[in-house]
């Protein structure tokens, strides 16, 4: 199984709601990735849950909480979002977080901040 | 920190021609270089990748080369077909512990 599955596809929020994405994959892989897009645009690194421990891009804004429940589930909590916090959010992961080799992004969720 | 440049932006060629999307990178500890495609609304994917052991890397009408004294590498596309078309996203991984740094990407029309 190479996928990694993130749910929901889309979702449309106001500014104060709370709402969670999440991510999970079966390949066995060490290390797991959230991920921003905005359109045409590469992806933008926000956290890395490796080992079972997170490490924060120290631009990301406290509106955004990541948690690892376990090595194969990735969720991403939002709260109090703004509307240029609307983007394509993706989930990645890999074998091995210290060379970032195969990197597998999941299908991604479309985010709308109204 | 690592800092990617990828040219061109946007490229159009005539379908059965070649195309060719140029990086450079900064950090000449980068050892990792992988490129991937993303049609659009789909998620970025993996087609191919090279280590800086490896000077050039095939698979199929794809090629890689990678010149660490110059630090830049290219993905090179032969025969390209209208389902080429998408946006291709190089990325370098300086290591030690650090993540991939991407490049702003190149939007591939193969025209028909």
């Amino acid at each position: 199984d190479t996928e990694v599955t993130q749910t929901p596809k889309h979702l449309v929020m106001g500014m104060t709601n709370k709402k969670s994405l999440k991510c999970e994959q079966h390949m066995g892989h060490r290390a797991m990735y959230w991920y921003k897009q905005k359109a045409k645009k590469p992806p933008e690194l926000m956290f890395v849950y490796s080992y079972e421990k997170l490490s924060i891009n120290e631009s990301v804004p406290s509106r955004f909480s990541p948690e690892c429940p376990n090595s194969s589930l990735l969720n991403l909590h939002l709260h109090a979002l703004q509307p240029e916090d609307s983007a394509l959010y993706l989930c990645a992961s890999s074998q091995d977080p210290r060379t970032n080799e195969k990197l597998f992004f999941g299908s991604g969720t479309q985010l709308s901040v109204l | 920190g690592e800092n990617v440049e990828q040219h061109p932006s946007t490229l159009s060629v005539q379908e059965g021609d070649s195309a060719v999307i140029k990086c450079t990178y900064s950090d000449s500890a980068s050892n990792y270089f992988p490129w991937y495609k993303q049609e659009l609304g789909k998620r970025p994917q993996l087609i191919i990748d090279i280590r800086s052991n490896v000077g050039e890397k095939k698979d199929q009408r794809i090629a890689v080369t990678l010149n660490k004294t110059a630090k830049h590498f290219s993905l090179h596309i032969t025969e390209t077909q209208p389902e080429d078309s998408a946006v291709y996203f190089c990325a370098a991984f300086p290591g030690s512990a650090r993540q991939l740094t991407f490049g702003s990407g190149t939007q591939l029309t193969v025209l028909p």
